[in-house]
């Protein structure tokens, strides 16, 4: 089990710029969750994917945000003509699934990329 | 927005008294996680409380959870300076379906 992992760590871009994100879940987990976390505050949920089909978004999630899960393994993150608001932490986790297809409650996450938008 | 409060905002103790962070939260839930995240970093989960329990345990961590207040404690006993980190109470809210909903976080130090 290694763990949940996030490309790239750190990621500082200019105000317009678009940048992507990669998360690798656990690999036998079915279920991804992308959350944003900015300094002070607790993480926000944006949008999640059980195997390739994105379930559920956040008003968060605005037009410039798009999510993909394409082979229902790796998830990437894209935004697009990044503001300054945009800079925070961009959190993934993923659970797994039971045998039943219910999904466990208890998300694992990855170290974060760490977005700044100057 | 932030369903859950915590209180306090900022906890400071020596090594080995005991540390309780609470968290009140709005709605009915499924149930009440606790993350612990070290700073700059991933949260780890730490423990799970279902809606329907009262208490529990894990190691030097009790988790208590009042449906009828809507707030959950957390206690961390005999703490150490590793212990040091912000810890959030995440629900699991019966009509969000997957999503988490996080508190703003108690940020506990524990000096040596």
């Amino acid at each position: 089990d290694t763990g949940v992992s996030q490309n790239p760590r750190h990621k500082i871009t200019k105000r317009g710029q678009n940048v992507t994100f990669r998360c690798d879940p656990i690999s036998e987990h079915n279920r991804l969750y992308w959350y944003r976390q900015t300094l002070g505050q607790g993480p926000e949920f944006l949008t999640y994917f059980q195997n390739e089909a994105q379930l559920e978004k956040s008003r968060l999630l605005s037009d410039r945000f798009s999510a993909e899960r394409p082979k229902g393994s790796f998830s990437t993150l894209e935004i697009q003509r990044t503001e300054q608001g945009d800079s925070a932490m961009y959190l993934c986790a993923s659970s797994p699934m039971t045998f039943r297809g219910r999904g466990r409650d208890t998300q694992y996450f990855g170290p974060g990329t760490r977005l700044t938008v100057l | 927005s932030q369903q859950g409060e915590e209180d306090p905002q900022a906890l400071s103790i020596q090594e080995g008294e005991n540390a309780t962070m609470n968290c009140s939260y709005k709605t009915s839930i499924n149930n009440l996680q606790w993350y612990r995240q070290n700073s700059g970093r991933g949260l780890v989960h730490l423990i799970l409380i279902r809606s329907n329990e009262r208490e529990k345990h894990s190691g030097r961590l009790r988790v208590t959870l009042d449906t009828s207040k809507k707030s959950s404690s957390l206690l961390i006993t005999a703490s150490r300076a590793a212990d040091t980190a912000s810890y959030f109470c995440a629900t699991l809210r019966e009509t969000s379906g997957s999503r988490l909903t996080f508190g703003e976080g108690t940020q506990l130090t524990v000096n040596p």
